[in-house]
């Protein structure tokens, strides 16, 4: 079970967007539809922001966005906003267990 | 309000053994799978294990297969984790979290709790 892969860091200014990737293989990412995406303030538990590739909870604002091609996930955000900063987990089913996290992605809004 | 409360964490030595609870409340809890997620001091997500609404289908990460078993009981609305021969590695905040799909799973996690502690040291 190898975390899927996640760029360390990534940062925007306030108003750009930005895409954070996730990568796997063909056993979980591009084999499924459970890739799911969540927010984690210092401190905080982890927040539900995308599930099922692309669909969004009730609550969580527009400006998050998911998409999947072949055995990568992406999240966008647009519009950055302070709020925005903190780190971002990807994750999906995988067929050789049930869930498969990726390593984080710490997201600093300049 | 969906509400998730994790106990049982604290400081066991290597090789002992520790169980967690999760106490919930706030929706129908037999109606849903639930999750074990840890994260180590300063690292990422990892899943831990997972178990369907009426236990018939249970899974767990490589990492901790044959040393933890998750177990539920829904009429207490409870969740377990019996962590058995407990290495440094298995330090970490465990968070219990909700399935969000009724009567199946979705491995994605719409509810977590506030995690307990466990610290594997001597």
């Amino acid at each position: 079970q190898s975390a899927l892969t996640q760029p360390a860091s990534v940062s925007g200014s306030p108003g750009q967007s930005i895409t954070i990737s996730c990568t796997g293989t063909s056993s979980d990412v591009g084999g499924y539809n459970y890739v799911s995406w969540y927010q984690q303030h210092p401190g905080k538990a982890p927040k539900l922001m995308i599930y099922d590739v692309s669909n969004r909870p009730s609550g969580v604002s527009n400006r998050f966005s998911g998409s999947k091609s072949g055995n990568t996930a992406s999240l966008t955000i647009s519009g950055l906003q302070a709020e925005d900063e903190a780190d971002y987990y990807c994750s999906s089913y995988t067929s050789s267990s049930f869930v498969v996290f990726g390593g984080g992605t710490k997201l600093t809004v300049l | 309000e969906v509400q998730l409360v994790e106990s049982g964490g604290g400081l066991v030595q290597p090789g002992r053994s520790l169980r967690l609870s999760c106490a919930a409340s706030g929706f129908t809890f037999d109606d849903y799978a639930m999750h074990w997620v840890r994260q180590a001091p300063g690292k990422g997500l990892e899943w831990v294990s997972g178990i369907s609404w009426n236990s018939g289908s249970i899974g767990y990460a490589d990492s901790v297969k044959g040393r933890f078993t998750i177990s539920r009981d829904n009429a207490k609305n409870s969740l377990y984790l019996q962590m058995n021969s407990l290495r440094a590695e298995d330090m970490a905040l465990y968070y219990c979290a909700k399935d969000a799909a009724v009567g199946a799973m979705e491995y994605y996690f719409d509810y977590w709790g506030q995690g307990t502690l466990v610290t594997v040291s001597s």
